[in-house]
């Protein structure tokens, strides 16, 4: 079983639709969680952060569920720009510094 | 801005060449690692250094070796290339373990191996 899995998509959704990603880990013990994106052929970079609380940047909205598991991205309002693959992120104990990654999730938005 | 700088976007070797991968990052982070990412795999941990001439196997570290002999730079070796070696490889550095433990990539090496 992963470690942190994704649907690896593709979701294909037209300009100003809202769309969202789910993402499970296994590890309870894990403390911190991210969302990455990665265009075509370049390198992941931070998207967000994921809070506990929840948290929003503009259009884009995370949330974790610790007693599910889950993380949760919502993009609202997809700009063409949005096309890219989106990859979970979790940091399973502070003293391994490493991250693990998810496989992502390929979003293609339409004009 | 952090910068990751890795020596070559695109390399071809042949089987059984050294290959070495070469990552300098200009922040002053302890911290560097090295992945390679397969289409379905996602990104998997080779290696990683939290210090100076101090490593660390991450999940996949067979058949690879890695240096770090100064603070801003490490290395991955292949000491004999493989066909099932051929794929992207990224290189990251972060600060010390923080609660946030934000990493920083460099634009990847695509490696054949042929």
């Amino acid at each position: 079983r992963k470690e942190v899995e994704q649907d690896p998509g593709p979701f294909n959704v037209p300009e100003g639709a809202t769309v969202a990603f789910n993402c499970t880990y296994s590890n309870s013990a894990s403390q911190s969680f991210f969302w990455y994106r990665q265009d075509c052929r370049k390198e992941p970079k931070l998207l967000m952060s994921v809070y506990s609380s929840g948290n929003e940047d503009g259009r884009f909205t995370a949330q974790l569920n610790r007693a599910s598991q889950y993380i949760s991205l919502l993009i609202r309002d997809s700009k063409l720009s949005d096309s890219a693959t989106y990859l979970c992120v979790v940091n399973e104990d502070t003293g391994r510094r490493a991250l693990t990654f998810g496989s992502g999730t390929r979003l293609q938005v339409q004009p | 801005d952090v910068k990751v700088t890795q020596s070559s976007r695109y390399l071809v070797k042949r089987t059984g060449e050294k290959v070495f991968l070469e990552c300098v990052q200009d922040m002053d982070h302890e911290n560097m690692f090295w992945y390679r990412q397969d289409p379905g795999l996602g990104l998997r941990l080779i290696y990683f250094s939290y210090d100076v001439k101090m490593k660390e196997k991450g999940d996949i570290p067979e058949g690879y070796s890695v240096s770090r002999e100064k603070k801003e730079r490490f290395s991955l070796i292949l000491e004999s290339a493989s066909t099932n070696q051929t794929s992207m490889y990224l290189c990251a550095s972060s600060l010390p373990v923080t609660e946030r433990n934000i990493q920083y990539f460099g634009a990847g090496t695509r490696l054949s191996v042929l």
